[in-house]
């Protein structure tokens, strides 16, 4: 079921620093790639996801940078806030939706 | 909106005991999802819906696992007979159509002794 293949598993940052997340598919048939946040005892909610027409994505703080030739795509959070620490998951979808190992995310204070 | 509704939200079982995880999903989706979260594994799909049928069901672990979605409004997933390796929690999540968002609801932990 490894469609979609994450790193790193976890991350330490301080205050202020760029969070970096990588991720890579294999089925070219995946035209949907979302990242979810997941915080303890909730369910993963949508934060930003992408189309494979488009290289670059932005929505304040949270950038998906997609490389379609490379089969891959990566979530970018600039000025990472302890508030940002949570797990977070890649996806790629067609008709259904399959998730990354995941990444726990520390942000420092 | 209420969201995606699951019940129970805890369980603890003991080996061998009949499992049935519900899931009501958001009104008017009509795609629905079954995962389960482990720390070894972390997101697995097991079986999904569309329009109330069975799409596809390849990641149900075996056959003690079942899942039915008898009307737009209401799926199970049922597990019997259950197995410590099988303490995880369960995630029913639902979206509009195939592609795009998809809401999860907050999940139905099971642990089984």
């Amino acid at each position: 079921q490894q469609q979609v293949k994450q790193s790193p598993q976890s991350l330490i940052v301080q205050k202020g620093g760029i969070s970096i997340i990588n991720c890579a598919y294999e089925n070219t048939a995946f035209d949907y790639f979302p990242w979810y946040q997941q915080f303890p005892g909730k369910g993963p909610a949508l934060l930003i996801a992408i189309r494979p027409d488009v290289s670059e994505k932005k929505e304040g703080r949270f950038t998906i940078s997609f490389n379609k030739s490379a089969k891959q795509f990566s979530l970018h959070i600039m000025d990472s806030q302890p508030g940002d620490s949570a797990t977070y998951f890649c996806a790629a979808a067609k008709y259904d939706m399959r998730f990354g190992a995941g990444t726990r995310l520390t942000v420092k204070p | 909106d209420a969201g995606v509704i699951q019940s129970p939200r805890h369980e603890v079982t003991e080996m061998g005991q009949e499992v049935t995880l519900r899931c009501k999903p958001i009104s008017g989706h009509n795609s629905l999802f079954w995962y389960r979260q482990t720390m070894m594994r972390g997101l697995e799909l097991l079986i999904y819906f569309n329009n109330n049928v069975p799409i596809d069901d390849s990641g149900m672990p075996e056959d003690r696992f079942s899942a039915k979605m008898p009307n737009a409004s209401f799926s199970t997933l049922k597990i019997q007979p259950s197995e410590p390796r099988d303490s995880a929690v369960y995630f029913c999540a639902t979206m509009l159509s195939s592609g795009g968002e998809l809401f999860f609801g907050e999940g139905s932990r099971l642990t089984v002794l």
